[in-house]
């Protein structure tokens, strides 16, 4: 079975764009959720989606923002970027059935210049 | 509100050696706590996790962690170190139906001197 995948996997964009990230869970998996990894923060969490809706947000600003298709596939968007936004974006997906056992993917490297 | 604790920022063992990778938790209600791996320039991969039963959870790569309720703990533990474990380890708590996300520790980097 395929893993999760995010695409792209490297970004470099300037202070004041927008970006937006897409992963691809595992086929079977309804829940996707978002995670922002810096090394002065550690791994935070942003948000989880499940079936179309968002379930649960994490402290981070309205800038950050997500969605889910019905296919599960999900996209994360972020507006006015700013120099902290610089970081490595992971996506996790699991199934209904086993709540806690997150599948994550190789993330996205965003450097904001 | 639910956190994790991971105090050490490093740890260094000696091949074949036991290693200890400690990790405590905030959580209200029953804690769901996990542990995971990084190697560099990759995503996160599960080791283990305790839902509910034995204190003494076994997972991947011969790693195994023990669940102490009384004192809010879920160190991470293996017999004897291998090189190959040398990577970035993150303890996970989560609580109440996995509404709230998973909340990590800062993690500990683990290093497996030959």
């Amino acid at each position: 079975k395929a893993g999760v995948t995010q695409t792209p996997r490297y970004l470099i964009k300037t202070r004041g764009q927008q970006v937006t990230l897409s992963c691809s869970p595992i086929s079977g998996h309804r829940s996707v959720s978002w995670y922002q990894q810096t090394p002065g923060q550690g791994l935070q969490f942003l948000f989880e989606y499940f079936s179309e809706t968002q379930r649960n947000k994490g402290n981070f600003p309205g800038r950050f923002s997500g969605r889910q298709f019905s296919n599960s596939r999900s996209e994360m968007n972020v507006s006015t970027l700013e120099l902290g936004d610089s970081a490595l974006y992971l996506c996790a997906s699991r199934t209904s059935g086993r709540e806690y056992e997150q599948y994550f993917g190789p993330g996205t490297r965003l450097t904001v210049t | 509100a639910q956190s994790v604790a991971q105090p050490e920022d490093q740890v260094n063992v000696a091949e074949g050696n036991p290693l200890t990778v400690k990790c405590t938790y905030s959580v209200s209600g029953n804690p769901y706590l996990f542990w995971y791996v990084q190697y560099p320039n990759r995503g996160l991969q599960f080791l283990l996790k305790y839902i509910t039963g034995d204190n003494l959870v076994k997972g991947s790569y011969g790693f195994e962690a023990e669940f102490n309720k009384s004192q809010t703990s879920f160190h991470l533990k293996k017999p004897s170190a291998l090189v190959s474990d040398s990577a970035l380890y993150f303890c996970a708590v989560g609580s109440g139906g996995g509404a709230d996300g998973l909340t990590f520790g800062k993690g500990t980097h683990l290093i497996i001197q030959p």
